[in-house]
C-alpha cells in the first residue's frame, strides 16, 4: 500500500548497533502498528498507537522502543540489535472513525538482517 | 493463549478452478476477522472481512465464510488467476482487543496455469 511507506526497505547491520526504522502514511488514519514477521509464523505485534500520546506494548515489545512523532509518523528501534532480531517488520495504520472494527493497511516491509 | 491457525500450509489449484482456503480460530470471543493477501516482497492486502453478526459476505470473487460453531473462517476465490497466487492470512480481533490483530500462520497459494 503506497499510503504507508516504510524506510528504509532493506537494512544489514551487525549486533549490538543501534538501529531505527521509520514509517509514514498519507492516509489520514490515527492508529499505527508496528509487525514483526519470521519464516512459518504469522505477524507479531511489536507496539500500536491509537494517537499521538498513546504507545502501547504488543506482544513481542522486549528489545523493541517506539516514537509517535507525530500523527503520520511511527518510528521503530532497535537499541542494541541481536541476531534473533532478523525478520521482516511492517508497519500498519488503521482508522477509529466507525469504530473498533477496521481493517489495518500495511506497508511493503524492511527487510532487516542483523550478523 | 489466543490463536488463530490455518488447516493447510499449502494448496495448489489450476487456473480457473475455485479455490478454498480455511482457518481456524480459538478463541470464541473473537467478533471480527480479516483475510489478507500478502505477494512476494510486499506487505499483507487486505481483502475481504466479516464481524461475528454476519455468516457469509461477498466480495469481487471472494467469499469469506463465518462457522461461529465450529469457529472456523472459510476464504473461498472464484475462478482462480495466476495473480491470485500468494500467501493468505486470516486475522482475529476480540472484543476486549482494541484493534489489536492475532494472526494466522498463512497458506500458500500456488495457481498453475
Amino acid at each position: 500500500d503506497a499510503d504507508v511507506t516504510q524506510t528504509p526497505r532493506n537494512r544489514i547491520t551487525k549486533t549490538g548497533k543501534r538501529i531505527m526504522l521509520e514509517c509514514s502514511q498519507t492516509k489520514g488514519h490515527d492508529r499505527m502498528y508496528w509487525y514483526r514477521q519470521d519464516p512459518g509464523l504469522g505477524l507479531r505485534l511489536i507496539y500500536y498507537s491509537f494517537d499521538v500520546k498513546d504507545i502501547n506494548k504488543g506482544e513481542i515489545s522486549d528489545g523493541y522502543s517506539v516514537s509517535r512523532q507525530a500523527q503520520a509518523k511511527f518510528s521503530l528501534s532497535l537499541e542494541s540489535a541481536i541476531p534473533n532480531q532478523t525478520a521482516l517488520y511492517f508497519c500498519a495504520t488503521s482508522d477509529s472513525q466507525g469504530g473498533l472494527r477496521q481493517p489495518q493497511h500495511f506497508g511493503d516491509g524492511t527487510r532487516l538482517s542483523i550478523l | 493463549g489466543e490463536s488463530v491457525g490455518l488447516h493447510l500450509p499449502t494448496l495448489s489449484v489450476q487456473e480457473g478452478d475455485n479455490s478454498i482456503i480455511n482457518c481456524a480460530y480459538s478463541n470464541s470471543a473473537s467478533d471480527y476477522f480479516i483475510w489478507y493477501k500478502q505477494e512476494s516482497g510486499k506487505g499483507p492486502q487486505f481483502i475481504i472481512d466479516i464481524r461475528s453478526n454476519m455468516d457469509k459476505r461477498q466480495g469481487q470473487r471472494v467469499t469469506v465464510l463465518l462457522n461461529k460453531t465450529v469457529k472456523h473462517l472459510s476464504l473461498q476465490i472464484a475462478a482462480t488467476q495466476p495473480g491470485d497466487s500468494a500467501v493468505y492470512f486470516c486475522a482475529e480481533n476480540g472484543p476486549t482487543s482494541y484493534g489489536k490483530l492475532t494472526f494466522g500462520q498463512g497458506t500458500i497459494l500456488t495457481v498453475h496455469p
